[in-house]
């Protein structure tokens, strides 16, 4: 599985957008990239996922370049309720991958 | 639909003992994947069960073992506990195992003593 790179710490106003950079520059042809996030003493959560298009759902957006090497997640309003630690994960998407590699993420602290 | 349950949500042992672990996911889910986490590891990948067969498996010694049953219930075993095994065991599920939206529990979190 290709690794990635987050920052390992971000700070972001409440009701700003929180930009989480996730770098990914091995990356092949068939792995997905997916985001997932860990508050405090819960197991991780699903965010999102896309192969090469930007991808929207009801929690956040997902960017990623032209070349596939990195993405932005995207909390379009960030609550307090979303501080956590986030995870870029690169996986390929077939029936024998259902093992997600975590790395040690981007802790998001949303302040008032 | 009821989400991801572990049971027990804590544990203390003792080291020499084994313990077993029990997760059930959500109805209709039949892939299984366990995972540890711990502050020095981070989340780490044990394996992961499909139709009660495991498919998946993670770089763990062989006192790590599980198993899966026809109601896709799963359980996690330890045998002969260290110190070092103290951690949070995370159980996931996913609806058709032929993607990687998993759906985690809350976790088991189990002291070594």
């Amino acid at each position: 599985d290709a690794k990635t790179t987050q920052p390992p710490s971000m700070d972001c106003a409440e009701g700003r957008a929180a930009n989480l950079p996730c770098n990914h520059s091995t990356i092949s042809g068939n792995e997905y990239v997916y985001w997932y996030r860990q508050i405090h003493s819960q197991g991780p959560q699903y965010i999102i996922h896309g192969l090469k298009n930007n991808e929207t759902n009801e929690m956040a957006s997902l960017i990623i370049t032209e070349d596939r090497k990195s993405s932005t997640l995207i909390l379009p309003h960030a609550t307090l309720r979303d501080t956590a630690v986030y995870y870029c994960i690169v996986s390929p998407n077939t029936g024998t991958a259902s093992k997600l590699t975590f790395g040690t993420g981007t802790r998001l602290q949303v302040t008032l | 639909k009821a989400g991801v349950t572990q049971t027990p949500r804590y544990l203390i042992k003792t080291r020499g003992q084994q313990v077993t672990l029990s997760c059930s996911p959500i109805s209709g889910h039949r892939s299984v994947s366990w995972y540890q986490q711990t502050p020095g590891q981070g989340l780490q990948f044990l394996f992961e069960y499909f139709s009660e067969t495991q498919r998946n498996k993670g770089n763990f010694p062989g006192r790590f073992s599980g198993r899966q049953f026809s109601n896709s219930r799963s359980e996690m075993n330890v045998s002969t506990l260290e110190l070092g095994d103290s951690a949070l065991y995370l159980c996931a599920s996913s609806p058709r195992g032929l993607d990687n939206e998993q759906f985690f529990g809350p976790g088991t979190r189990l002291t070594v003593l």
